[in-house]
C-alpha cells in the first residue's frame, strides 16, 4: 500500500503563531484529505485536495501531486486548533491510507 | 445533510466476551468502512463494502471479526472472543463514489479488562 509519512509529529505553538504541517506519500494517489481530530476523537474533513491550493479561514492547504507532497498552514492559531492533524491518501483502487498524524497544542 | 451515525460511543467489556458496533451512513453513500484506530496511531482500514458487497477485508482477523451489511445501508462490525489488543476506537466511514471524499462518524471507543 501507499505510505503516508506526516511531519513533524509533534508541534507546540503559542497562541497566534503560524504553522505549516507536511505530508509525504510514497505513490502516486487519486485524492488526498486533511482531517482534523479533535479531543473527542471525531475526525472533522478539513480539505478535500488530490492538487493545487484550497483556503478555508486561517487554514490552507496545498498539494502537490508531481512531486508527491501535501502542506496544510495554519495561520494565526488558536487554542481551538490543538488536536491531530492526520493527512489520508486514497489510492487508484480507493483505499485510504491515513498518516501517524501530527498533534498540534496550542497555548494561550 | 445527517452524518455518519455510529453506536455506541462508548464500550467495556471483559476479554473473551463478544461486543458488536452499529453504523449508518450517509443517504445515498454506497461506500462504507471501518476503520480501526489505536491510541497513538493513525486508523488502519479493517473492511470496505461497495452497497452490500465486500470490496476489501484483507486487514480484517477474520477469526474473531466479522462485519456485515445488510440491504446495502446500515453496517454492523462484531468481534467474537475480545482480546485486550482489540482495544481502540473504531471508526465508521461513508463515501458517495470514487473522488469524491469521505466523511467519519463520531466512532465507539472500546476498552477491553
Amino acid at each position: 500500500g501507499i505510505q503516508v509519512e506526516q511531519s513533524p509529529p509533534d508541534l507546540i505553538l503559542q497562541e497566534g503563531a503560524n504553522s505549516t504541517l507536511r505530508c509525504n506519500f510514497s505513490d502516486s494517489v487519486n485524492n488526498l484529505q486533511w482531517f482534523h481530530q479533535n479531543p473527542w476523537g471525531q475526525l472533522i474533513n478539513l480539505f478535500y485536495i488530490p492538487s493545487g491550493t484550497k483556503q478555508n479561514g486561517r487554514l490552507s492547504a496545498t498539494t502537490v501531486a508531481t512531486e508527491r507532497y501535501s502542506l496544510l498552514y495554519i495561520s494565526s492559531s488558536q487554542t481551538t486548533d490543538s488536536g491531530v492533524y492526520f493527512c489520508a491518501v486514497e489510492s487508484w483502487d480507493y483505499k485510504l491510507s491515513f498518516g501517524a498524524g501530527t498533534t498540534v497544542t496550542v497555548r494561550a | 445533510e445527517a452524518g455518519v451515525a455510529q453506536s455506541p460511543r462508548y464500550k467495556i467489556i471483559e476479554k473473551r466476551q463478544s461486543v458488536a458496533f452499529w453504523c449508518n451512513p450517509i443517504s445515498g453513500h454506497a461506500t462504507l468502512y471501518w476503520y480501526q484506530q489505536i491510541l497513538g496511531q493513525g486508523p488502519k482500514l479493517l473492511i470496505q463494502f461497495q452497497n452490500n458487497g465486500v470490496v476489501d477485508d484483507s486487514q480484517l482477523p477474520k477469526d474473531r471479526f466479522s462485519a456485515e451489511r445488510l440491504k446495502g445501508v446500515d453496517s454492523t462490525l462484531k468481534i467474537q472472543p475480545a482480546k485486550l489488543e482489540d482495544s481502540a476506537v473504531y471508526l465508521c466511514a461513508s463515501s458517495l463514489g470514487q473522488g469524491t471524499g469521505y466523511t467519519f462518524g463520531s466512532g465507539t471507543r472500546l476498552t477491553v479488562v
